[in-house]
């Protein structure tokens, strides 16, 4: 079946600008994760969606960041006024509800990325 | 906080070798532990876990043994092919069942030659 996707796959702008990226996690995974990871590092923690609502933000770096997930699917990260310094790869990840199989484990799954450059 | 220390790399080995990548962690809580794997041109993916002390995670060849007296989950396999060539990332999650967010070390980049 269809994986995590996210669009656009690149994007470039320039400082100050507002920026839009999305994700559609895989059908029926109820947990979505953002992620951002800066070259040459591992992927940091931004935000988490349980459904609707935000479980846990406390990895958005500011609050030029902001993220929605309204009717519990496709999740949209919002960048205000960007800087050269938020220039990374997204990514998303979705996971299934509640406890897994073997060892209880429900594994997050993760889609592409979108790489962003701000000039 | 919590966090993960792994091995620098880039790490260079022949085709057939033994591999080692050190993982060390530190968590406020009793952590699950995983490695995943970026192929080139990929995205993330889970290569193995354990979810509690002396557990072994296995998958493709490669193992990692959950030792929390040395705070430890080192991945290795015994001979590597040129397939294996990728970024490794040891990661934990506080949650039991993978409700909560991921750490991730730096990542190793591993590659192979035939």
């Amino acid at each position: 079946g269809a994986g995590v996707s996210q669009t656009p796959s690149n994007k470039v702008t320039e400082k100050g600008k507002y920026v839009e990226l999305r994700c559609d996690p895989i059908s029926g995974h109820t947990a979505l994760y953002w992620y951002r990871q800066s070259l040459g590092q591992g992927p940091e923690f931004l935000i988490y969606f349980q459904g609707t609502g935000a479980a846990d933000d406390s990895g958005l770096p500011n609050d030029r960041f902001f993220a929605v997930r309204p009717e519990g699917s496709v999740s949209t990260l919002k960048i205000q006024r960007t800087e050269r310094g938020d220039s990374a790869v997204y990514l998303c990840a979705s996971r299934s509800k509640g406890a897994g199989g073997s060892g209880g484990y429900n594994e997050q799954f993760f889609g592409p990325g979108t790489r962003l450059t701000v000039l | 906080g919590n966090s993960v220390t792994q091995m620098e790399g880039p790490v260079t080995l022949s085709e057939e070798a033994f591999l080692t990548i050190n993982c060390t962690y530190t968590a406020t809580g009793y952590p699950s532990l995983f490695w995943y794997v970026q192929y080139p041109g990929e995205g993330l993916q889970l290569l193995l876990k354990a979810t509690k002390a002396d557990d072994k995670g296995s998958n493709k060849g490669f193992e990692a043994t959950y030792r929390k007296e040395t705070t430890s989950f080192h991945l290795e396999k015994g001979s590597v092919q040129v397939s294996d060539s990728a970024v490794y990332f040891c990661a934990l999650s506080l949650g039991w069942f993978g409700n909560e967010k991921l750490t991730f070390g730096t990542g190793t980049r591993l590659t192979i030659i035939p």
